[in-house]
């Protein structure tokens, strides 16, 4: 399986700023994506990371609010922007290697004031 | 609308004994099905998944069953080991139109307590 590492592993920031997210896989995959997990709750697709190409959005989640930039494919990176508190979650990225497979990276755990 | 459901926010089980977690989900678009067990302050760990054309798939302790006419699936572990405990998520995937697989669409969870 695909091995996945997430930088930061977890930030306190304050709103109004914004926090980048990496993420780093270990061999070149097709299909990368941004999930997030807010307290308390099940994990929720934010957008599908595209290599070369603008990433697909999921209803709900807008590109200037989370950016996400794909340049090859092995790495992807998530901006959070203009941080509320209601942006404080887990974000997660991962992998899929085949279609009944899809691994996860550690997770980054932001905590927004 | 919640398209994939699991309605057991909690389980208990006694060690050794057979573990069962349900799920149920209302998109028949679906193709495929996986299970992930998540620790607090780790990301999931992938266990075991299903195609929609196939009505069992086994690995190990873990065997899914999917029926596809009730649209219904369930996770059975046996026998339940103390490191069971955690939460068990069931996620659905489609195909989507370019023939690639879309994301994952998650349920609530499950937390599994396994008693010694």
């Amino acid at each position: 399986s695909a091995v996945i590492s997430q930088k930061p592993s977890r930030d306190i920031c304050q709103r109004g700023t914004s926090l980048t997210i990496q993420c780093q896989v270990d061999s070149q995959v097709t299909m990368m994506f941004w999930y997030r997990q807010q307290p308390g709750q099940s994990l929720t697709l934010i957008a599908t990371a595209n290599q070369g190409s603008e990433a697909t959005y999921e209803s709900g989640f807008v590109i200037d609010k989370f950016p996400i930039s794909r340049p090859n494919l092995t790495f992807s990176t998530l901006t959070v922007s203009n941080m509320s508190p209601e942006d404080s979650s887990i974000y997660l990225c991962s992998v899929r290697q085949s279609q009944e497979t899809q691994y996860f990276g550690p997770g980054t755990r932001l905590l927004v004031l | 609308d919640q398209q994939v459901k699991q309605n057991s926010p909690s389980l208990s089980v006694q060690e050794g004994r057979i573990s069962i977690l349900n799920c149920d989900y209302t998109n028949s678009m679906f193709d495929y099905f996986l299970w992930y067990k998540k620790y607090p302050a780790e990301g999931p760990t992938f266990l075991i998944s299903i195609s929609s054309i196939k009505d069992k798939n086994e690995d190990g302790r873990f065997t899914v069953f999917l029926n596809k006419s009730a649209k219904h699936l369930s996770l059975h572990i046996v026998p339940s080991q103390p490191g069971d405990s955690a939460v068990y998520f069931c996620a659905a995937s489609s195909m989507n139109s370019g023939g690639g697989a879309d994301g994952l669409t998650f349920g609530k969870g499950t937390h599994l307590i396994i008693q010694p």
